[in-house]
């Protein structure tokens, strides 16, 4: 069984573009959380999609934003990028299904954005 | 508002040291909790996951304990080795997202 599969592993923009970021969940899985971790701080709850809806965010501005496909694979879009949004992305999967005690995420192993 | 921290933030020991690092949380209604291991510039391997109704798991070296009532988690490591060089984080499960520590930064060396 594949696990959470990201891409790209490194993207390189300048700062004002804007970064797409793909994952892929686990077969079965109908969740996906996305998670920064900028150099210096600790990983930080961005966003979590469950059957094609966004069910929460963090503290992140509105130029960061995503999506859920059908198949459950999902984006993460980040616009006007600015230098302080190089860090590593991770993204997880669950089958959440109203289940917290069941919820057990699955990560990937990153996208590496570089603002420059 | 959950917040979980970790202590110590950095260790350097000898090899064949038994270790124990320490998770704290202020939130006592988690669902699960997870230590993950994180190597410099990589992703996060999962190393234990403790549900909630559980108080330890283990797996080889590594041996886990939760402890809701007083918001504290242990990660002990025995005999430790150069390879368990990293950083350990532990993130606890809130009903809809992890809270990850502030990890704590591992130096074995020979």
């Amino acid at each position: 069984e594949a696990g959470v599969t990201q891409s790209p592993t490194h993207l390189i923009k300048t700062r004002g573009q804007q970064a797409t970021l793909r994952c892929s969940p686990i077969s079965g899985h109908t969740s996906v959380y996305w998670y920064q971790q900028a150099l210096g701080l600790g990983l930080q709850f961005l966003l979590w999609y469950d059957e094609g809806e966004e069910r929460n965010r963090g503290n992140f501005p509105p130029r960061f934003s995503g999506r859920q496909f059908p198949n459950y694979s999902s984006e993460l879009n980040v616009n006007a990028l600015e230098l302080e949004d190089s860090a590593l992305y991770l993204c997880a999967s669950s089958r959440y299904r109203g289940d917290s005690v069941k919820n057990i995420q699955y990560f990937g192993a990153g996208t590496r954005l570089s603002v420059l | 508002k959950q917040e979980v921290t970790q202590i110590p933030a950095a260790l350097s020991v000898p090899e064949g040291e038994n270790l124990v690092l320490n998770c704290s949380f202020t939130d006592s209604a988690i669902y699960n909790l997870q230590w993950f291991r994180q190597d410099p510039g990589k992703g996060l391997t999962s190393l234990l996951l403790i549900q909630s109704s559980q108080r330890e798991q283990t797996s080889g070296r590594l041996n886990a304990s939760l402890d809701k009532s007083s918001g504290r988690s242990t990660l002990y490591i025995a005999a430790s080795q150069p390879g368990d060089s990293a950083t350990y984080l532990c993130a606890a499960y809130n009903t809809d997202k992890l809270i990850f520590g502030t990890g704590t930064r591992l130096q074995v060396f020979p």
